[in-house]
């Protein structure tokens, strides 16, 4: 069964950095994953897509302090120079044959 | 730039149906699959149907399966969520998203909130 599984919550200062984590099911280790940024009351935002080999791709107009890599079974999403509105839950995501999966989210609190 | 409009939300009594329609703008809709996604109140994220660009193809959640149908109108950029027999737990924000590379999501909507509540 494929599933993610995410940390509820993270939390880092303003400024520094802060690394999610996103882990797929056995199995599912080759599998590319995408991160999903939603604030407060807003829709979700598509951030990148993460690649087994860690090479990833940011969405239009996302700024190059977010980026991704990855290890094994995990996948990770990694925020550089905190800012006040990178407050938010982030989702990672993936897909199979006929399903698409989410992780519960994680959400982060910038301090 | 990309646009997509969520409408007709609402509050509907259990085992009724509703409609919702997204409007889509800023990309060539009929060559894209699109998605609906939903999210429970305090809730995570939560597929719930894909159709293909031409409507080839169509995957539904186990949650939805039987009781919803997705469908598009390619001449109107304009993606259907025809939901009946609603219950109780199918109260949620529903987005309707563009497929990106056959895998994931890179534009959304705004959302419409549907209430499924006697």
């Amino acid at each position: 069964q494929l599933v993610l599984t995410q940390s509820p919550s993270a939390s880092a200062s303003l400024g520094a950095s802060v690394k999610l984590t996103c882990t797929l099911s056995s199995g599912h280790s080759s599998y590319a994953i995408a991160w999903h940024q939603q604030q407060s009351q807003k829709g979700p935002r598509f951030l990148m897509k993460v690649n087994s080999d860690g090479s990833h791709s940011r969405g239009g107009g996302i700024p190059d302090r977010f980026s991704g890599s990855s290890s094994g079974a995990e996948r990770y999403l990694i925020i550089s120079s905190l800012q006040s509105e990178d407050e938010a839950d982030y989702y990672c995501q993936t897909w199979g044959a006929g399903i698409w999966v989410f992780g519960e989210g994680t959400k982060l609190t910038v301090l | 730039q990309v646009q997509l409009v969520e409408s007709g939300g609402g509050v509907v009594q259990p085992g009724r149906s509703l409609r919702l329609s997204c409007v889509v703008s800023g990309f060539t809709f009929s060559s894209y699959a699109v998605h609906w996604v939903r999210q429970a109140p305090g809730k995570g994220l939560e597929w719930v149907a894909v159709m293909s660009y031409d409507g080839s193809k169509i995957y539904y959640a186990d949650s939805v399966k039987g009781r919803f149908t997705i469908s598009r109108d390619n001449s109107k950029n304009t993606l259907y969520l025809q939901m009946n027999s609603l219950r109780v737990e199918d109260t949620a924000v529903y987005y309707c998203a563009k497929d990106h590379e056959g895998g994931t999501f890179d534009y959304w909507g705004q959302g419409t909130l549907v209430t499924v509540s006697s």
